[in-house]
């Protein structure tokens, strides 16, 4: 149980085009999803936290206007890349949690490209 | 902020035998959860071990256990009997009880495995 898949899992594009990363819960429904960044060779950098049916709470530094989040569902959370720059290539996690328990449980990664 | 302070970039085991990873964090909290996730490369992001701080007995999975010493806010990984698919990155993180299920995590120890 608990899985959580990300959508497409990697993805090119031009400099200038948008770019949306779904998130999924697909057993369970999650109250929270989190958005993460990953810079090779780096740690895990939380961008944002997002609840369900309310607006997402961005961690300082992080641009609201450029990396919009949709929390629509329960089991889905979107990331939209706006006029995407070769500076936003990166490994793009999401994350869910659900219940009592403490942890958050991950999805698979997307990686993005800006040409 | 809470800080988590993983102080060995890399780290080497031989198979079978036994290695411990360091993290300290910086907290002024008394109640929090700490963890090891594990990163293998396919980067898909795997809990390792939990830990309440309220729990003064080590957790343990399996091969997995760790030294949780509060006073001293260090929280290391103990794995034992090391197997080649224990390589991975490992990161130390932290979750304090009122900060909506967000993590903190440690720069990370990448583990080699040796045959």
């Amino acid at each position: 149980g608990a899985v959580v898949s990300q959508h497409p899992s990697r993805v090119i594009c031009k400099s200038g085009t948008s770019v949306k990363i779904e998130c999924r819960s697909l057993d369970f429904q999650a109250t929270t999803m989190f958005w993460y960044r990953q810079f090779p060779k780096q740690s895990l950098m939380l961008m944002a936290t997002s609840n369900e049916g309310s607006k997402a709470t961005y961690e300082q530094g992080v641009e609201k206007d450029k990396f919009l989040i949709n929390h629509a569902s329960l089991t889905l959370s979107t990331l939209t890349v706006t006029s995407a720059h070769p500076e936003d290539s990166s490994f793009y996690i999401c994350s869910a949690h659900w219940g009592d328990l403490p942890e958050q449980f991950f999805g698979p990664g997307t990686r993005l490209t800006v040409l | 902020a809470q800080t988590v302070t993983q102080s060995q970039p890399e780290m080497s085991v031989q198979e079978a035998e036994t290695v411990t990873l360091s993290c300290t964090y910086d907290t002024s909290e008394s109640d929090y959860y700490l963890f090891w996730y594990k990163q293998p490369p396919s980067r898909q992001m795997i809990l390792v071990i939990r830990q309440e701080a309220y729990k003064q007995q080590n957790a343990t999975e399996n091969r997995f256990s760790v030294n949780f010493q509060k006073a001293a806010k260090s929280f290391s990984l103990k794995i034992s009997d090391s197997q080649l698919g224990d390589a991975a990155m490992y990161f130390c993180a932290y979750e304090a009880t009122d900060s909506g299920y967000a993590l903190n995590f440690g720069k990370g120890t990448s583990l080699l495995v040796t045959p």
